[in-house]
């Protein structure tokens, strides 16, 4: 258990509406990751973060925004929800020694 | 573009078959590569590996690294039902927040 946990689980939502997954760390890590699944995709990178208000972006950022105000919480916005948003997302830290653990994962749908 | 393959992409196989995974990559400033394993939920942390012919080894699994041919295979051996799953690689880059590219995985099933 890496001590990552994400909120909600799982959730539905209405297309145009906006959406913030949260991710929750407890190792003080400094890089925290948010990543999308989808079949025939893998895991792709939506947006990273190496310190508390250093964000960078990832390949598939467009229609996501990040925040990290603490470095325990890394937040994922998406502002006005699509179906092609519809994905499990999973948030990852990077240990010291440089793997990454994921988190739980959240399942998004969106009608 | 930077590209991660794996192959298969699925396959099934007998309890107590050996099974071996492969990974190619074309990346720009390749630091490590990694091996996770996804059963119904997150993807959980296998193997790392950074220099070439250096064998990783946990219990029936073990993985290799070929720098210079640019791939890694992971071998399973006496495969049993609990190792079904999605097999994933990914690799690392030496950029800025060490970003993971990965392989759309190999989707293993072991029969009884």
């Amino acid at each position: 258990d890496a001590g990552i946990t994400q909120s909600p689980r799982h959730k539905v939502t209405e297309t145009g509406t906006p959406v913030t997954l949260r991710c929750h760390q407890t190792e003080n890590h400094r890089y925290m990751y948010w990543y999308r699944q989808d079949p025939g995709h893998g895991l792709r990178l939506i947006h990273y973060s190496y310190g508390v208000k250093d964000t960078d972006k990832g390949e598939v950022s467009d229609g996501y925004s990040v925040s990290r105000s603490k470095t325990e919480d890394f937040l994922l916005t998406l502002e006005s929800a699509t179906s092609s948003q519809t994905s499990v997302y999973f948030c990852a830290i990077r240990a010291p020694s440089n793997e990454q653990f994921f988190g739980p994962g959240t399942r998004l749908t969106v009608l | 573009e930077d590209k991660v393959v794996q192959s298969p992409l699925s396959l099934v196989v007998h309890e107590g078959d050996t099974v071996t995974l492969n990974c190619s990559y074309e990346v720009t400033n390749f630091r490590s590569l990694l091996w996770y394993k996804q059963e119904k939920k997150a993807p959980t942390f296998l193997f790392m590996l950074t220099s070439s012919g250096i064998e990783k080894k946990s219990g029936r699994l073990s993985s290799i690294l070929d720098k210079k041919e640019l791939f890694s295979i992971l071998n399973i051996t006496a495969t049993q039902t609990g190792d079904s799953a999605i097999y994933l690689c990914a690799v690392e880059q030496e950029t800025s927040g060490s970003r993971l590219t990965f392989g759309e995985g190999t989707q293993l099933t072991v029969n009884p």
